[in-house]
């Protein structure tokens, strides 16, 4: 079965630096999205990316955070500067939408675990 | 804010049918009902939908009440690999399609 891939699985980083975090969606699907999951916490909306332009946003998702899609297999998550708060699990999503009965279901990817030290 | 209630937990014997139930009284007409499951940290993993009818597929079956404002997700044999926390989603049939989750619940299924 076609699955959503997420590279790295863990990624440490300073306090201040920048990260990518990667992700290879499901070859024919057109909806991409972020979300996260700060530890026992919820599970998170950040960003929806559709025709190569972000089609909705959250609050979380700043001006610190930017997303790309820069060929035609590969979606980024990129965070300018982070936080200690920024720690969390990032879950890339792409949906497959019914255009005629109008239900999407998205297939996430693993994760991958950002620690801000 | 999710615009679901679930319990925050259940048991469930192996091998016996696990019925969870979901409360989602401010449903509109547009709004499909969605069940995920996430098992330990993995990313939330699509169970079944459902917007009128109820539905049935090989992983689970969805019962929507007539006034659509309760469904209950039935595992009809639950294993030990189906301990995850359980999701109620409901979203727009159009629109961005993003997901609001609640807290879900954890569904302990008992050897």
């Amino acid at each position: 079965e076609p699955e959503v891939t997420q590279t790295p699985s863990h990624q440490v980083t300073q306090m201040g630096q920048e990260v990518i975090l990667r992700c290879v969606p499901i070859s024919n699907h057109l909806y991409f999205y972020w979300y996260r999951q700060i530890l026992g916490q919820k599970v998170e909306f950040l960003v929806s990316f559709y025709n190569n332009e972000i089609s909705e946003k959250s609050e979380i998702f700043d001006d610190q955070f930017s997303v790309e899609r820069p060929d035609g297999s590969n979606f980024t998550l990129k965070i300018r500067s982070t936080k200690l708060e920024d720690s969390a699990m990032y879950f890339c999503a792409s949906s497959e939408v019914d255009i005629i009965l109008a239900y999407e279901k998205l297939f996430f990817g693993s994760g991958t675990q950002l620690s801000v030290l | 804010d999710a615009k679901t209630t679930q319990p925050p937990s259940m048991d469930c014997a192996e091998g016996r049918a696990a019925n969870l139930p979901c409360n989602h009284s401010t449903i509109s007409g547009n709004e499909y009902v969605y069940w995920y499951r996430q098992i330990h940290s993995q990313g939330p993993q699509y169970i079944i939908h459902g917007l009128k009818n109820n539905e049935t597929n090989e992983m689970a079956s969805l019962i929507i009440t007539e006034d659509r404002k309760s469904s209950t997700l039935i595992l009809p044999h639950a294993t030990l690999r189906d301990t995850a926390v359980y999701y109620c989603i409901v979203s727009l049939t159009s629109g961005t399609y993003k997901y609001i989750f609640g807290t879900g619940t954890r569904l302990k299924v008992l050897a």
